[in-house]
């Protein structure tokens, strides 16, 4: 059974700050891994997708490694900025489901 | 990408009452799945509707308590039935934008709290 554990479970940084957020799965035998933005009390939106042959995907501030031998993936978000502040979860897809962390809850202060 | 439309936002309910969550789709899609987030929680799929036919739900979760409509191929509804406070959620509707890659898109969500 596939298990997806996000750290740190809370973050806060000053605005500008540099930042990795990280995502570890059991079993590697995955499909594709993608990070999600959620407001409170909202909907997710993707942010970026990579697929199981993939290492990395870039979306302007942001970028996602992929490292499925040791079961990792990271997002990086450069020069943060307070409306970065969200929870943003990881997404571990299989061939037979979806996976979801509990996410990490970013607060960014001006 | 997928524009997903879902009503309502949220609301407040009184135990032992039903309410349906509509998801409109804007394109015409296969699958739609529907998620539920506890408070604090991850994501748990309640079920996939299939257009055509049964919804398949997954384990811990029954047609009586969850029933789903998906009467074509851009719109489905899911009705939390006979609700507890322990039904008090976010509700979300989900497609995948490409076959191939897998990618999910997500709906607004549907805040549901109950008293």
């Amino acid at each position: 059974k596939q298990e997806v554990t996000q750290i740190p479970a809370a973050l806060s940084v000053p605005e500008g700050e540099n930042l990795v957020l990280n995502c570890s799965f059991t079993d590697s035998a995955i499909y594709n891994l993608q990070w999600f933005r959620q407001d409170p009390g909202k909907g997710l939106t993707s942010l970026l997708l990579i697929q199981s042959s993939q290492r990395e995907q870039t979306s302007g501030r942001l970028n996602a490694s992929l490292d499925k031998s040791s079961g990792r993936s990271t997002l990086y978000i450069a020069a943060s900025q307070p409306g970065d502040s969200a929870t943003y979860l990881c997404a571990v897809g299989s061939y037979q489901k979806v996976t979801f962390g509990i996410g990490t809850k970013l607060q960014v202060i001006p | 990408s997928a524009v997903i439309s879902q009503k309502p936002s949220r609301d407040i309910c009184q135990r032992g009452t039903s309410l349906t969550i509509q998801c409109q789709v804007d394109s015409q899609v296969t699958m739609m799945f529907w998620y539920r987030q506890q408070p604090g929680q991850s994501l748990t799929l309640i079920a996939t509707a299939n257009q055509g036919s049964e919804a398949t739900y997954e384990s811990g979760f029954v047609i009586d308590k969850f029933p789903i409509s998906r009467p074509n191929l851009t719109f489905s509804t899911l009705t939390v039935s006979n609700m507890s406070p322990e039904d008090s959620s976010i509700y979300l509707c989900s497609v995948p934008r490409d076959r191939n890659t897998g990618e999910l898109f997500f709906g607004e969500g549907s805040r549901l709290t109950v008293l």
